[in-house]
């Protein structure tokens, strides 16, 4: 149960876009399409954005996008906004029936 | 509204035990699965345990399996984390989450709590 890689952090400007990369293996990202992705500002909740590999709930701005090719998946902020700046993290479900998150990745908006 | 609340949070030394409790409202809380997840100090999420919408069926992190027991209680609505034989790298605030979906678990969670503090020290 080994956490996905994701790089520490991205940074971006106000209306850049930015990705950001989640690398699993063959028994998570890559054998599943269901990888999630996590909006955490620190000491609030962490906020589901994507699930699915890339699918959005509803209220979820159509800023965030994901995609998956083979173990790697990613998260596309577009117009990139202060309120953006937080902590990111993906989750695959596993071949054991568990759940893995990624390392997190800080974002800053210049 | 959804709403999610821990409790139970707090001091214990280490070998110690804590029971965490999740208050759930607003949901259809036996349709639910539920999980648990943790956060150390200065790191990243941590998926510790979750268990089914009926309470059949349940699954851990290698981190707690052994030491850690999830249970449900769908009359009262509630969540529990039983915590025993703790570390100090068991330190973190815990969050209860809620399954997205009712026909599979495990694969996001669209709700969750504002999380309570477990610190292990002596």
């Amino acid at each position: 149960q080994s956490a996905l890689t994701q790089p520490a952090s991205v940074s971006g400007s106000p209306g850049q876009s930015i990705t950001i990369s989640c690398t699993g293996t063959s028994s998570d990202v890559g054998g599943y399409n269901y990888v999630s992705w996590y909006q955490h500002h620190p000491g609030k909740a962490p906020k589901l954005m994507i699930y699915d590999v890339s699918d959005r709930p509803s209220g979820v701005s159509d800023r965030f996008s994901g995609s998956k090719s083979g173990k790697t998946a990613s998260l596309t902020i577009s117009g990139l906004q202060t309120e953006d700046e937080a902590d990111y993290y993906c989750s695959s479900y596993t071949v054991s029936s568990t759940l893995v998150f990624g390392t997190g990745t800080k974002v800053t908006v210049l | 509204e959804v709403q999610l609340l821990e409790s139970g949070g707090g001091l214990v030394q280490p070998g110690g035990s804590l029971r965490l409790s999740c208050t759930a409202s607003g949901f259809s809380f036996s349709s639910s699965a539920m999980s648990w997840v943790r956060q150390a100090p200065g790191k990243g999420l941590e998926w510790v345990s979750a268990i089914s919408s009926s309470g059949d069926s349940t699954s851990y992190a290698d981190s707690v399996k052994g030491r850690f027991t999830i249970s449900r209680d769908n009359s009262k609505k509630m969540l529990y984390l039983q915590m025993n034989s703790l570390r100090a790298e068991d330190t973190a605030v815990y969050y209860c989450a809620k399954d997205s979906r009712t026909s599979i678990w495990l694969v996001s969670l669209d709700y969750w709590g504002q999380g309570t503090l477990v610190t292990v020290s002596s």
